[in-house]
């Protein structure tokens, strides 16, 4: 099992620019999880997604928007970059909610010039 | 909203010597996660706690969760230059179903060989 995979790994943006950040798991998990991590900032939730073709708002969803038309991905969109969405961008999975491990993705690193 | 305060918010230790992050909660902590994340790397999975009282140890890594469950304490005992890196804590978002995780910002440790 690759478990969750994150493309790409590194990206460069100009402010305007948009790209799509995909997250694909192979365990078969409902729950899936967009955060960002900042320095100083820890991790915060983007949004989220309990199961095929659902999506929720996170801590701080402005910005982006996400789409699960199937169940093992999880995309995360920036629809115009701005340099405050320069981050490391992980994506999560789990099983189902409460109590359950999350596994995470190697992380995506992204900056906005 | 919950809130998950760690502390130090960074160490420098000489390999060899033991030594505890601490994470507290502003409210009951539903399951507790620690996660070690490598720079430039994803999360690796620790341990969970959920019950008052519990203690889980993996290798020379043992974590707590006090009996009121508002502080979770990681104590590494015999540093070594592999446990170098930063020390997350997690817990479920305080009375949600939707299974997310809010973090701590971090703990970096370094050991010193």
């Amino acid at each position: 099992n690759a478990g969750v995979t994150q493309t790409p790994k590194f990206r460069v943006l100009k402010t305007g620019q948009s790209m799509t950040l995909l997250c694909a798991q192979d365990m078969n998990h409902e729950y899936m999880y967009w955060y960002r991590q900042d320095p100083g900032m820890g991790l915060r939730l983007i949004h989220y997604s309990v199961g095929e073709g659902t999506t929720a708002k996170g801590e701080v969803p402005d910005g982006y928007n996400v789409s699960r038309l199937k169940k093992q991905n999880f995309l995360l969109g920036l629809e115009s970059a701005a340099p405050s969405q320069t981050s490391v961008y992980f994506c999560a999975s789990s099983r189902t909610s409460g109590g359950i491990r999350q596994y995470f993705g190697p992380g995506t690193r992204l900056t906005v010039t | 909203s919950q809130e998950l305060e760690q502390s130090p918010q960074s160490l420098i230790v000489q390999e060899g010597k033991n030594l505890t992050i601490n994470c507290t909660s502003s409210k009951t902590l539903y399951g507790l996660y620690w996660y070690k994340q490598k720079y430039g790397e994803g999360l690796i999975f620790l341990m969970m706690l959920q019950k008052g009282g519990e203690e889980k140890s993996h290798e020379k890594i043992t974590a707590k969760l006090d009996e009121k469950k508002q502080q979770s304490s990681l104590h590494i005992t015999a540093s070594q230059p592999s446990h170098a890196g930063i020390y997350l804590c997690g817990a479920g978002s305080y009375g949600g179903s939707q299974g997310n995780l809010i973090f701590g910002k971090g703990t970096k440790l370094s050991v010193k060989p």
